[in-house]
């Protein structure tokens, strides 16, 4: 079965710093790789998806994740962060058309400082 | 669009309880899912629906849980009787058609506690 890994629980950064966050898939096949956003108190929104194509991919808000087969890696970034990006994220995989369950990562905690 | 609308937002109930949740998906989705979120858990698939009817029901904790989808508009999760291990947050999801890897749309969530 595939597995979705998000090494990072909680990540502290300064507002205007760059961040990256990690995810790492469990798939023999390419997947179709999402992350998603939850600010507290909320629902969880998609920032982005990946289904074929270039492997960078860009989303919402400014974010960007790329692809790697060769590492299984799906990792987000963005450039310079706001304190608005101050949530918890999480990335999924649905790994056929057929199988519409999304799993996800355990999530992690953005914390932003001024 | 209103977007997945869930009600209600909060629900505090003591155990032993029934406890009814309810989504009303977006307009035009064909396909529906509960989750439930727990810090032990995570976000944990309890039940899909495409086109009002129960795809797959294999992550309902027992049954003290069931979902009903009488309606292209309405579905409701029900918890009788209820526990404290019941305690979580149930989110309520739709999508345009499962399947062709459209995004799920979530609503904000129903916070559960049971005492």
């Amino acid at each position: 079965a595939q597995s979705v890994t998000q090494p990072d629980i909680h990540i502290t950064v300064s507002e205007g710093a760059s961040l990256e966050l990690r995810c790492n898939y469990s798939y023999g096949a390419t997947p179709y790789l999402f992350w998603y956003v939850q600010s507290p108190g909320q629902g969880l929104q998609l920032l982005l998806k990946y289904f074929s194509g270039d492997t960078l991919v860009q989303g919402i808000k400014g974010f960007e994740a790329e692809f790697k087969r060769s590492q299984s890696s799906f990792n987000l970034r963005k450039p310079s962060v706001h304190w608005s990006d101050a949530a918890e994220y999480f990335c999924a995989v649905e790994t056929s058309p057929n199988d519409y369950k999304l799993s996800f990562g355990a999530g992690t905690t953005v914390t932003v400082r001024a | 669009d209103a977007g997945v609308i869930q009600s209600p937002r909060h629900e505090v109930t003591e155990m032993g309880q029934e406890v009814t949740l309810r989504c009303k998906p977006i307009s035009g989705h064909n396909s529906l899912f509960w989750y439930r979120q727990t810090m032990m858990r995570g976000l944990e698939l309890l039940i899909y629906f495409n086109n009002n009817v129960p795809i797959d029901d294999s992550g309902m904790p027992e049954d003290r849980f069931s979902a009903k989808m009488p309606n292209a508009s309405f579905s409701t999760l029900k918890i009788q009787p209820s526990e404290p291990r019941d305690s979580a947050v149930y989110f309520c999801a739709s999508s345009p058609l499962a399947g062709t890897y459209y995004e799920q749309y979530f609503g904000p969530g129903t916070r559960l506690t049971v005492t």
